[in-house]
């Protein structure tokens, strides 16, 4: 593997399921990114880990709660999701936080 | 205001030409800047990273960076068709990653 993998590429859920979308970086980058990406809209950052410390939140609703267990994991976990929040969910990582990021191919999530 | 701005597009030039992509930002303390392709249905690849005023060139692309205006461009020389995609603008400040809505490149064959 190579670059940034994510998994699962799609997802349908409903309101009421428990899931979780993973990201890992083979770059030995320190620093990863959750970003929301829905149609017509810019790309929203979510979370940003650096050194596996959470650095920003970015008035997520905590139906969304992420985890890194380490520099090359990263973790989205799901529960109790609304219909808006159907999109395209990238991961990223960089080199420390000032420097280029790397996208994962992303997770298309789908809410019913 | 937006934080960063682009024009949505699309902007349309045959192939060969160059392209011209503008970004505007609105935060002085902006740190970084970068540009990002993004094929539909795919997700945004790096294009240039730029941290000071002026040029940086790489390949067929060049960044131009103006702090004192706050805006940053990206120039397409010899455009290909392989080009057509939207082009987004992002602009990072202490922890803070903005991207503009993108631009949208179309070159024609």
């Amino acid at each position: 593997e190579t670059g940034v993998t994510q998994t699962p590429r799609h997802l349908v859920m409903g309101m009421t399921n428990k899931k979780s979308l993973k990201c890992e970086q083979h770059l030995g980058h320190n620093a990863m990114y959750w970003y929301k990406q829905s149609a017509k809209k810019p790309l929203e950052l979510m979370f940003v880990y650096s050194l596996e410390e959470r650095v920003e939140n970015n008035s997520v609703p905590s139906r969304f709660s992420p985890e890194c267990p380490n520099s090359s994991h990263l973790f989205l976990h799901l529960h109790t999701l609304q219909p808006e929040d159907s999109a395209l969910y990238l991961c990223a990582s960089s080199q420390g936080l000032v420097y280029e990021q790397y996208f994962g191919p992303g997770t298309r999530l789908t809410v019913t | 205001q937006k934080e960063v701005e682009q024009n949505s597009g699309p902007l349309s030039v045959p192939e060969g030409a160059i392209a011209s992509l503008n970004c505007t930002y609105s935060d002085r303390g902006s740190q970084s800047f970068f540009w990002y392709r993004q094929y539909s249905g795919k997700s945004p690849e790096l294009i240039m990273s730029i941290y000071s005023n002026g040029d940086k060139e790489d390949g067929r692309f060049t960044a131009q960076l103006n702090k004192a205006s706050q805006y940053v461009s990206l120039l397409i020389r010899d455009s290909q068709p392989s080009d057509s995609a939207t082009y987004l603008c992002a602009v990072y400040r202490t922890y803070k990653y903005i991207f503009g809505t993108g631009t949208r490149l179309k070159v024609l064959a």
